[in-house]
């Protein structure tokens, strides 16, 4: 079963460090979602690819993050000068088209010290 | 204000017992997901409902999405250990130009008792 997977699974962090992380879609799904998710809240949308070209970002999204999808495959998404407030769960999800069914990876927990 | 209002927020029930999590919003709701999701795990595809009226099932989980397609509900009946988790609702509430992106509730956390 070649689901969604996510890099690393968990990481511990400094305030002020820089951290990335990995997102391998399900091959030939072309659309790719980042999102947020905080204890006791569902999952906030952060950003979305079409192949490569990054076509949304939400205003979560501040410019200490940036993302990317080299070549339409696989996603990074960076956080530079981490901040406590930064610490959450970033999930990952890919879909083949349209309004079909997004599926997620198993997200990667973030903790900032 | 919440855009999709999830309730209740958590349910202790008896193994056995029938359950009912409802998800509400006051837009058209355009494409509903109901995910499961364990602590500190990623989402779970349940079920995805896209018209007004609509009900899918699967083992013994039932979704519906009422006629106006701003209501759903997810029934599971005769609730087993392993249906515990947090149950999460997401929606496009985007129409036309949509990028797909899912707003979800703060989810409905499950506890079964054996």
């Amino acid at each position: 079963d070649t689901g969604v997977s996510q890099n690393p699974r968990h990481k511990i962090t400094k305030r002020g460090q820089n951290v990335t992380f990995r997102c391998d879609p399900i091959s030939e799904h072309n659309r790719l979602y980042w999102y947020r998710q905080t204890l006791g809240q569902g999952p906030e949308f952060l950003t979305y690819f079409q192949n490569e070209a990054q076509l949304e970002k939400s205003r979560l999204l501040s410019d200490r993050f940036s993302a990317e999808r080299p070549k339409g495959s696989f996603s990074t998404l960076e956080i530079q000068r981490t901040e406590q407030g930064d610490s959450a769960m970033y999930l990952c999800a890919s879909v083949r088209g349209h309004r079909e069914t997004q599926y997620f990876g198993p997200g990667t927990r973030l903790l900032v010290l | 204000s919440q855009e999709l209002e999830q309730s209740p927020q958590s349910l202790i029930v008896q193994e056995g017992k029938n359950l009912t999590i409802n998800c509400t919003s006051s837009k058209t709701l355009y494409g509903l997901y109901w995910y499961k999701q364990k602590y500190g795990e990623g989402l779970i595809f349940l079920m995805m409902l896209q018209k007004g009226g609509e009900e899918k099932s699967h083992e013994k989980i039932t979704a519906k999405l009422d006629e106006k397609k701003q209501q759903s509900s997810l029934h599971i009946t005769a609730s087993q250990p392993s249906h515990a988790g947090i149950y999460l609702c997401g929606a496009d509430m985007n129409y036309g130009g949509s990028q797909g992106n899912l707003i979800f509730g703060k989810g409905t956390k499950l506890s079964v008792k054996p």
